[in-house]
């Protein structure tokens, strides 16, 4: 089974600053989907950014981006002049071929005025 | 277009009593998803719907049941409540990327 782990259970960033956020992934795998998900304290769920394991570039969402290390299988999230309302649970995700998805335990990021 | 809707919003249940849980999505998606969030934990696959009329366990199935009612809705259903079936439910749709309902808090006293 798939496991996805995020060492990071809270952050902080200064409002305007860069933050990373860390996630890895076990899977024997080779074509898969990555996934950052945000969840306000409204609680729904919001896609962040995607990215397909076949592809080598990084994706790229506005402020969002990813370093994605597949031999390393290392999948971080790095957000850029950070605003008050990136403040929220931010979780990890991997769809396996089955088309089954791996949620991480969730990072919680405060954002500081 | 509501996109997913779920229903309830809340629900308070006493052990062993019985509900199902109800969910819509009106962008013509085949995959409809399952899962439960607790704290700590992250969100854990309940069942998931393939396609209408097909249906899958996922990692924490034991206790529920589901209905692919048609290719709109997907139910999840808890015959006999358990304590630790406290959490909060969220159904979601499409494979290629998951469109969230707002979730349902469910407590079972």
């Amino acid at each position: 089974a798939q496991t996805v782990t995020q060492s990071q259970p809270e952050m902080s960033v200064q409002e305007a600053e860069t933050v990373t956020l860390s996630c890895t992934y076990d899977t024997s795998e080779s074509d898969y989907y990555l996934f950052w998900y945000k969840q306000p304290p409204s609680r729904q769920m919001i896609l962040v950014i995607r990215q397909e394991a076949y592809k080598q570039q990084n994706a790229t969402e506005n402020r969002f981006s990813v370093n994605f290390q597949k031999a390393a299988k290392s999948f971080s999230l790095k957000i850029s002049d950070s605003q008050l309302g990136d403040a929220a649970m931010y979780f990890c995700a991997y769809r396996n071929t089955g088309n089954q998805f791996y949620f991480g335990t969730g990072t919680s990021l405060t954002v500081i005025p | 277009n509501a996109g997913v809707t779920q229903t309830p919003k809340f629900q308070v249940l006493k052990t062993g009593q019985s509900m199902t849980l109800q969910c819509a999505q009106d962008m013509n998606h085949n995959s409809m998803y399952w899962y439960r969030q607790d704290p700590g934990m992250g969100l854990r696959l309940i069942y998931y719907s393939a396609s209408e009329g097909t249906t899958d366990k996922g990692e924490v199935p034991n206790g529920y049941n589901v209905s692919r009612l048609n290719k709109r809705e997907f139910s999840l259903r808890l015959e006999s409540a358990a304590p630790s079936q406290t959490s909060v439910y969220f159904c979601a749709s499409r494979y290629y990327e998951q469109y969230f309902g707002p979730g349902t808090r469910l407590t079972v006293t």
